[in-house]
């Protein structure tokens, strides 16, 4: 049962446009959301986060929105630069404190083309 | 910056042998998670400590995974015996205060079963 789903495995977007990366969930118990960038060879690194309690989050090029009815988060970057070539993650977490744990979805390719 | 340390990066073996993996997390992180990526899915957690405590094992399998970390410091993950079904990506990580603050991950530990 996959709780955290990335529908689209791979997109590729132009330099300087803007990149919209999807990512869709089931579980209503999910309270914190979390994006990160994976390079090959190298362990995900964490990118942008927000709470339930917000549908927006802003950090520098990175915006990442969420509608709690639809049970959807969107990343958004914007311009997209050649070095966001990643795979990117959404993940999600119930509940908050040191037991907490991720819950991630399957990823997307992002692919930024000159 | 403070990094989480995993070894060896690399490791191929011949199914039915044992192999093992480590992980450094870092230092005051009481939280550390073992998570396995299989190729185009997602980090799926494997096991998480508290400490040198279990707080959830639920998807180790545990009739030939088994993991440890005995004072609640580094950590070790074995596979006995391996079968070629475990060739993955396996990632530890490490949280301070929880999932909801990020994780750090490490470089992860790539493992081939021939």
């Amino acid at each position: 049962d996959q709780q955290v789903k990335q529908n689209s495995p791979s997109l590729s977007v132009q330099e300087g446009r803007i990149s919209i990366l999807n990512c869709d969930y089931t579980n209503s118990m999910f309270d914190y959301f979390l994006w990160y960038k994976k390079y090959p060879a190298e362990g995900p690194t964490f990118l942008i986060s927000i709470s339930s309690i917000k549908d927006k989050n802003e950090d520098g090029r990175f915006t990442v929105f969420l509608n709690k009815s639809a049970k959807h988060l969107s990343l958004h970057i914007v311009p997209s630069q050649p070095g966001d070539s990643a795979v990117y993650f959404c993940a999600a977490s119930a509940g908050t404190g040191t037991a907490s744990k991720l819950t991630f979805g399957t990823g997307t390719r992002l692919q930024v083309t000159l | 910056e403070a990094e989480v340390a995993q070894s060896p990066r690399y490791k191929i073996t011949e199914k039915s042998q044992a192999v093992a993996f480590w992980c450094d997390p870092i230092s005051g992180h009481a939280t550390l998670y073992w998570y396995r990526q299989i190729l185009g899915q997602g980090p799926e957690l494997l096991v998480q400590f508290q400490d040198e405590s279990v707080v959830d094992d639920s998807q180790l399998p545990k009739d030939r995974f088994s993991a440890e970390r005995l004072k609640g410091v580094d950590s070790t993950l074995k596979i006995q015996p391996a079968e070629l079904g475990d060739s993955a990506m396996y990632l530890c990580a490490s949280s301070f205060r929880g999932a909801t603050h990020g994780y750090t991950f490490g470089s992860g530990t790539r493992l081939t079963v021939v």
